[in-house]
């Protein structure tokens, strides 16, 4: 059984370019989460994919959207990078809707 | 915005000792939630009680929930150097606490 997996785990943009960020579930999780992580900070929550439907949305802009495929992956979209984007972006599977999270290591995003 | 705030920020302690964290809540909860994050790295999660829990054990992990209070606390027993890392509450699956940072000195 593998674990949760982002890709890349780092990655350089500059302002206004328009970024996707991967993770692909652990088996059998059918719930997809994505969190922005600022440096010193707790993780904030962007959006809940269940079952290819968004199921909850975080204080976070359009411009942040998602997608979740029928394998249950999912795939993060940022655009019109701002330099504030820059920040660890983490992804997090779980087999229900209610219980714990399995978080992936993560993709370092630095927007120049 | 986080919901949860963790209380110390940071926490600095000899191995062997135990260490306590705090966490205050804003919004009524089914269940609170504790992980821990090393380096920058992804988080684990360590454990979770429900709102009609009051108290759950987890090897040397004890958490404690008051919902009349709306705060719950993390302790930790017989601390390692292998615990040093930050630590962080979340109300269900969505919001996160600013965390607090355990420093575990050999």
């Amino acid at each position: 059984e593998t674990g949760v997996t982002q890709s890349p785990t780092h990655l350089i943009k500059t302002r206004g370019q328009q970024v996707t960020l991967r993770c692909s579930s652990q088996s059998g999780h059918n719930t997809v989460s994505w969190y922005q992580q600022a440096l010193g900070q707790g993780p904030q929550f962007i959006f809940q994919y269940y079952r290819e439907e968004e199921n909850g949305r975080g204080n976070f802009p359009p411009r942040f959207s998602g997608l979740q495929f029928p394998n249950y992956s999912s795939e993060l979209n940022v655009n019109a990078l701002e330099l504030d984007d820059s920040a660890l972006y983490l992804c997090a599977s779980s087999p229900r809707q209610e219980g714990g999270l399995f978080f992936g290591p993560g993709t370092r995003l630095t927007v120049l | 915005s986080q919901q949860g705030e963790e209380d110390p920020q940071a926490l600095s302690i000899q191995e062997g000792e135990n260490a306590t964290m705090n966490c205050s809540y804003k919004t009524s909860i089914n269940n609170l939630q504790w992980y821990r994050q090393n380096s920058g790295r992804g988080l684990v999660h360590l454990i979770l009680i429900r709102s009609n829990e009051r108290e759950k054990h987890s090897g040397r992990l004890r958490v404690t929930l008051d919902t009349s209070k709306k705060s719950s606390s993390l302790l930790i027993t017989a601390s390692r150097a292998a615990d040093t890392a930050s630590y962080f509450c979340a109300e269900g699956k969505f919001y996160f606490g600013s965390g607090t940072k355990l420093n575990v000195k050999p």
